[in-house]
């Protein structure tokens, strides 16, 4: 059962630009949501991440908007590098539960 | 090491072998996870360690796949009879406490593919 919808599957942006990537949850009991970065061959690792109590919170280039009304949360990534290159994911949670992993975005960021 | 180390690395198997996965978490880390990774998928939950209590199993798609951690350490997923549809990345995670509301240490994972 998909509880957490990610888009874009695919994402090309150039170097110094916005890359945004979107997911949408559907349990409400969700109150954890990180975000974790992939490279080919490698385990995710956390990005970021947000409690629902803050609408907003940002770390360096990147940034998690949160909408609870919607259920929607968003990975804002400025002045995109090509070191940014890798897999996204969204994940959620509540507590005493395992983490819900989105279908993953590939950010390439051209030079 | 720092890290969580996952061995083999790469595992190639005949449908119907039996193959078994060793996760390494990060010394002193109480939780321990086992996730599945279709190819170009997001990660799906397959059991949960703390200590070497199995609290929750749940995600395991068959009684084919079994997981241990005997000592509260070292885990080993174990499947049996391999198909092709076991064919995927299997990675690890540990954390420091408990439950998954806070950090996860991935290790790289294991390729297994089932021929």
């Amino acid at each position: 059962q998909q509880q957490v919808k990610q888009s874009p599957q695919s994402l090309i942006v150039q170097k110094g630009g916005i890359s945004i990537i979107n997911c949408a949850y559907e349990n409400t009991a969700f109150d954890y949501f990180p975000w974790y970065q992939q490279f080919p061959g490698k385990g995710p690792a956390l990005l970021i991440a947000i409690r629902p109590d803050v609408s907003e919170k940002k770390e360096g280039r990147f940034t998690i908007s949160f909408n609870k009304s919607a259920k929607q949360f968003s990975l804002h990534i400025m002045d995109s590098q090509p070191g940014d290159s890798a897999t996204y994911f969204c994940a959620a949670s509540s507590s005493g539960s395992r983490l819900t992993f989105g279908e993953g975005t590939q950010l390439t960021v051209n030079p | 090491g720092a890290g969580v180390s996952q061995s083999p690395r790469y595992k190639v198997a005949k449908r119907g072998q039996d193959v078994a996965l060793r996760c390494d978490p990060i010394s002193g880390h109480v939780s321990l996870f086992w996730y599945q990774q279709a190819l170009g998928q997001g990660p799906e939950f397959l059991t949960y360690f703390q200590n070497e209590a199995q609290l929750d199993k749940s995600g395991l798609p068959s009684d084919r796949f079994f997981a241990e951690r005997p000592e509260g350490s070292v885990s080993t997923l174990k499947i049996q009879r391999t198909q092709q549809e076991d064919s995927a990345v299997y990675l690890c995670a540990s954390s420091k406490y408990g439950w998954a509301n806070e950090k996860l240490f991935f290790g790289s994972g294991t390729q297994l593919s089932v021929l």
